[in-house]
């Protein structure tokens, strides 16, 4: 099956600073992608949709400018947390939709961010 | 926003019986989704059942879809220790890939 890789898979940043996460989608192209957050115990949460080659789209609550996202090529997208802060420590996990197939996503194995 | 609700949140059972878990929805569907989540992992896909489907069989895994009830369920025949971990419903109700999911349940397979 198709593989989606994140790097890193955990990161641990002091609270102000940024934290850039990628996406791959390793074997196939991915003209969109989609961000989750997970906090401990519960559900995914969708954050935004990431569009190759135009601007992001974000789920209602979720800050654009905090979370910043790039999907730059077609096997590429990253999210970074900017001046982070405690509360955004979660386990973010991205996913590809591979265009050739009508409905299957592809879930990288996530990435574990804790803020001190 | 969530809005799938499933039940059991946990569920504990000895290897060798059957778990049964259940996810209702709230809006109309084209398809409904069923992922496994190892503990700290990432979401693998099990099965994804059309709204045109009453069941689908997968192995040792059972869903059903009840389209007039909106809700679906997830058998897993015969578990096994390996099948600890947290199952999790999803819909895409405009079929533009962003996933809704349930609560989750989170299955415990005793040895």
């Amino acid at each position: 099956g198709a593989v989606v890789s994140q790097h890193p898979s955990w990161v641990i940043c002091k609270s102000g600073t940024s934290v850039k996460i990628e996406c791959r989608s390793l074997d196939f192209q991915a003209t969109t992608m989609f961000w989750y957050r997970q906090f401990p115990k519960q559900s995914l949460m969708l954050m935004a949709t990431s569009n190759e080659g135009s601007k992001a789209t974000y789920e209602q609550g979720v800050e654009k400018d905090k979370f910043l996202i790039n999907h730059a090529s077609l096997t590429l997208s990253t999210l970074t947390v900017t001046s982070a802060h405690p509360e955004d420590s979660s386990f973010y996990i991205c996913s590809a939709r591979d265009f050739r197939a009508t409905y299957e996503q592809y879930f990288g194995p996530g990435t574990r961010l804790t803020v001190t | 926003s969530q809005q799938g609700e499933e039940d059991p949140q946990a569920l504990s059972i000895q290897e060798g019986e059957n778990a049964t878990m259940n996810c209702s929805y709230k809006t109309s569907i084209n398809n409904l989704q069923w992922y496994r989540q190892n503990s700290g992992r990432g979401l693998v896909h099990l099965i994804l059942i059309r709204s045109n489907e009453r069941e689908k069989h997968s192995g040792r895994l059972r869903v059903t879809l009840d389209t007039s009830k909106k809700s679906s369920s997830l058998l897993i025949t015969a578990s096994r220790a390996a099948d600890t971990a947290s199952y999790f419903c999803a819909t895409d109700p405009g079929n533009t890939g962003k996933l809704i999911f349930g609560q989750g349940t989170t299955l415990q397979v005793k040895p």
